[in-house]
């Protein structure tokens, strides 16, 4: 059974703060892996992907992967109250073509 | 910007009806996915599909089945509806990089 395990929360930062989240996965096999954000009562967006161990760098975000220690994060640098949402963490095999396993989700409070 | 499209936001039916609902993406995607969304379960992957006709079960496929005639619309399929298939069911596309979800459904079995 492949897992994506996130902290629930709720994680909260001050405003203008990093945020830091983080999840680990079950599936050695995986090879990509995403972040979504969702807002209350609305789909999920994809924030980022990242495929190869290291960071990468969109805006104010940052994905990192450490294929070693099954680990994402997500960094968000400069926190705002709209970034409040509930990220979710998922991942899957080459392009997630096979479907997407997902975290159940941290919900982030940035607090003004 | 890719567009997927859910045709009803909220539905209400009756226990051992069937239910179908449509997705339709706008952008050639091959992959299409169904997922359902509960509180404290997260999302689930029922179905999904990577070709026109091919379909394969996801995780909790059980009492769903789905339809890909068109490469553009993926429908899932209740067959005969429980209260325990009361749930948010949402449609993403694909092309590999990441999902595009649809709006989403919120059917509620009473």
């Amino acid at each position: 059974q492949k897992e994506v395990e996130q902290n629930s929360g709720p994680l909260s930062v001050p405003e203008g703060a990093i945020a830091s989240l983080n999840c680990t996965y079950s599936d050695r096999g995986s090879q990509s892996f995403f972040w979504y954000r969702q807002y209350s009562g609305k789909s999920p967006e994809l924030i980022m992907f990242i495929y190869s161990n290291g960071d990468k760098e969109d805006g104010r975000f940052t994905a990192q992967l450490n294929k070693a220690s099954q680990y994402v994060s997500l960094l968000i640098r400069d926190s705002q109250p709209s970034d409040s949402a509930t990220y979710l963490c998922a991942a899957g095999g080459g392009g997630g073509a096979d479907g997407l396993t997902f975290g159940k989700g941290t919900h982030l409070i940035i607090q003004p | 910007d890719v567009k997927v499209t859910q045709s009803s936001r909220y539905l209400v039916k009756r226990t051992g009806e069937k239910v179908f609902l449509e997705c339709v993406q706008d952008m050639d995607h091959e992959n299409m996915f169904w997922y359902r969304q509960d509180p404290g379960l997260g999302l689930r992957l029922i179905y999904f599909s990577y070709d026109v006709k091919m379909k394969e079960k996801g995780d909790i496929p059980e009492g769903y089945s789905v339809s890909r005639e068109k490469k553009e619309r993926f429908s899932l399929i209740l067959e005969s509806a429980s209260t325990n298939q009361t749930s948010m069911y949402l449609c993403a596309s694909s092309t590999g990089y990441g999902y595009t979800f649809g709006s989403g459904t919120r059917l509620t079995v009473v």
